[in-house]
């Protein structure tokens, strides 16, 4: 089965500042899908950026881009010029490219955003 | 588009009565998910959908039931509600594309006491 690994519990970055969060998978595929989504405090879930593991280039969403990692099974998220609207729960997920396979989500981190 | 809609938001059980959380969505999505968060975890999937009148168990099926009689509809049954349950429930649906993200609803917080 696969598994999704965030090391970083809790994250604290300053207003305008880089940051990067943590995700390690593991994983018998070679072909699959990876999902960074938020959750505010709101609790919804929304997406920030997806990633096609049979795609070389690393996504990039405004503020937001990934390093993919495939060998070493890696796929950290950067968030570029911090806002204090970043803050939230991260929640890294995999998702199987064959099969009825469901998402499968890490624990999360907590990123503070210091003004 | 209203997008997934959950009721209720909130609610508190007491040990053994029995509830259903309801979802939907108008997005014509075939797919649709039930998850669960525990306080400091991540998402754990109870139940799936692949389309009207499919269903298959996720990792926590235990205490609860689904059904999917419509695109639409994919309410979340507990039965004899126990403390273990205490937990905010996601709905989410998507497109038959494996790639495509899923869409959550606000979540349900159940309180059993």
């Amino acid at each position: 089965a696969q598994t999704v690994t965030q090391s970083q519990p809790e994250m604290s970055v300053q207003e305008a500042e880089t940051v990067t969060l943590s995700c390690t998978y593991d994983t018998s595929e070679s072909d699959y899908y990876l999902f960074w989504y938020k959750q505010p405090p709101s609790r919804q879930m929304i997406l920030v950026i997806r990633q096609e593991a049979y795609k070389q280039q690393n996504a990039t969403e405004n503020r937001f881009s990934v390093n993919f990692q495939k060998a070493a099974k890696s796929f950290s998220l950067k968030i570029s010029d911090s806002q204090l609207g970043d803050a939230a729960m991260y929640f890294c997920a995999y998702r199987s490219a064959t099969g009825n396979t469901p998402l499968v989500f890490g624990k999360g981190t907590r990123l503070s955003v210091i003004a | 588009n209203a997008g997934v809609t959950q009721t209720p938001k909130f609610r508190i059980l007491k040990i053994g009565q029995s509830m259903t959380l309801q979802c939907t969505q108008d997005m014509n999505h075939n797919y649709m998910y039930w998850y669960r968060q525990d306080p400091g975890m991540g998402l754990k999937l109870i139940y799936y959908s692949v389309g009207a009148g499919i269903t298959d168990k996720g990792e926590v099926p235990n205490g609860y039931n689904v059904s999917r009689s419509t695109t639409e509809d994919f309410p979340l049954r507990l039965e004899l509600a126990a403390p273990s349950q205490t937990s905010v429930y996601f709905c989410a649906s998507s497109y038959l594309d494996r790639s495509y993200e899923q869409y959550f609803g606000p979540g349900t917080r159940l309180t059993v006491t």
